[in-house]
């Protein structure tokens, strides 16, 4: 079982939907990163979260500790939020402290 | 504040042949990540620094990769011989610690294709 699962793989929404991409982590992982990637380009980091809840714009992410769970919302979607997302957790301690574990990626769609 | 900066942008060769790959994090990051993006696939992680030290080389095949921060600054990501399989996009990233409370910043990428 991979350490940082996401869900779902693909998501399609049509514009102005309130999007949801989930992230669930094991133990030992202390910070949560939310990443975005366009179609050939780079990727970019939208959110570093180690607890409570951070907004930029229509993007939201939310954390829960105790419930090892991660969320990004976009409110209001557009075209251009179609990207890959991936969320990323950062070990806390132990042999794999700092390291990166990568979850799988959500290939959002928004169709206009 | 000035990104991550990685150069070439694109590189193409042939098999075989050696490839070398520099990066150079935001000033003052002590944490530096060389990763490898194959098409339709998450990043994976190559070698991990912290300063000029080494934490996490796991990943890396070291018959045919090598890396070094040898001033604990930039980088360089070196491929000899290069396979086919080779073929990805070679993402350099950092942060000011590697704590976990630190945002991550990616640079460009560059783009190698082994024919």
């Amino acid at each position: 079982k991979n350490e940082v699962e996401q869900s779902p793989q693909n998501l399609t929404a049509q514009e102005g939907e309130f999007i949801t991409i989930n992230c669930s982590y094991s133990v030992g992982i202390s910070a949560l990163h939310w990443l975005q990637q366009h179609p050939g380009g780079g990727i970019v980091s939208l959110f570093m979260l180690s607890s409570g809840k951070k907004k930029h714009g229509r993007l939201i992410a939310t954390i829960n500790i105790q419930e090892k769970h991660s969320s990004l919302h976009i409110t209001a979607s557009h075209p251009r939020d179609s990207a890959v997302y991936i969320c990323a957790g950062t070990h806390a301690g132990g042999t794999s402290y700092g390291k990166l574990t990568f979850g799988q990626g959500t290939i959002l769609t928004v169709h206009p | 504040e000035a990104g991550v900066a990685q150069s070439p942008r694109y590189k193409i060769i042939e098999k075989r042949q050696s490839v070398a790959f520099w990066c150079n994090p935001i000033s003052g990051h002590a944490t530096l990540y060389w990763y490898q993006q194959i098409l339709g696939q998450g990043p994976k992680l190559l070698i991990q620094f912290q300063n000029n030290g080494v934490v996490d080389d796991s990943q890396l095949p070291k018959d045919r990769f090598s890396a070094e921060r040898l001033k604990g600054v930039d980088s360089t990501l070196k491929i000899q011989p290069a396979k086919l399989e080779d073929s990805a996009v070679y993402l350099c990233a950092s942060s000011l610690s590697s704590r976990g409370n630190s945002p991550l910043h990616f640079g460009n990428g560059t783009r190698l294709t082994v024919t």
